[in-house]
């Protein structure tokens, strides 16, 4: 199994501009999860879909943040506009359902000049 | 609302030396508690899942236990090996049907040979 699979694994991009995150969570998971990881925060759940509809957004930010899963197999966050405090790195999980543990991807480190 | 705390927040050892990370929480109420293991740029990866109703999990040269009424939890680490340097987070899962994991900002832990 390929794991949980994020793009990109970096990005750099000016304040204003808009910003997609990707995830391709794990064949036959039921549950997904969107983290952020800041050194001050530590790590945050942004949002949690599960069988593709958002259950809990109540991490994300603002309404600048955005999550779509259209199917079972990709899921994006996006920041529109992006702000330097949005720099760090995002991840994302997945889980089969009522699984006792989150299989996380390998992060997005997003900076934001 | 859960908090998690680890102590320390930074451990350096000589090879070979056991050590001992801590985590505590604020709520006792949780359904599990969990350590993972994050390398630089990498995602997070499971190493113990201790159910409310356990004291203890072992593998390998981890040995990680649970107080769940006095909100406390210790990874012990036998033997310890460069290998093992990395960061280890302590994340708690609340009761019933709550799927959030709240994490601690994880102690960085350096095995110098």
């Amino acid at each position: 199994d390929a794991g949980v699979i994020q793009s990109p694994r970096h990005e750099v991009t000016e304040m204003g501009q808009e910003v997609t995150l990707r995830c391709k969570p794990i064949s036959g998971h039921n549950s997904l999860f969107w983290y952020r990881q800041t050194m001050m925060r530590g790590l945050e759940l942004l949002i949690y879909f599960n069988n593709n509809v958002p259950i809990d957004d109540s991490g994300m930010p603002e309404d600048r943040f955005s999550a779509k899963m259209p199917n079972a197999s990709f899921s994006t966050l996006k920041i529109q506009p992006s702000e330097p405090r949005d720099s760090a790195v995002y991840f994302c999980a997945s889980s089969p359902l009522d699984a006792e543990t989150q299989y996380f991807g390998p992060g997005t480190r997003l900076l934001v000049l | 609302k859960q908090e998690v705390t680890q102590i320390p927040a930074a451990l350096s050892v000589p090879e070979g030396e056991n050590l001992v990370l801590n985590c505590s929480f604020t709520d006792s109420a949780i359904y599990n508690l969990q350590w993972f293991r994050q390398d630089p740029g990498k995602g997070l990866t499971s190493l113990l899942l201790i159910q409310s109703s356990q004291r203890e999990q072992t593998s390998g040269r981890l040995n990680a236990s649970l107080d769940k009424s006095s909100g406390r939890s210790t990874l012990y680490i036998a033997a310890s090996q460069p290998g093992d340097s990395a960061t280890y987070l302590c994340a708690v899962r609340g009761g019933g049907s709550n799927y959030k994991l709240t994490f601690g900002k994880g102690t960085l832990l350096t095995v110098n040979p």
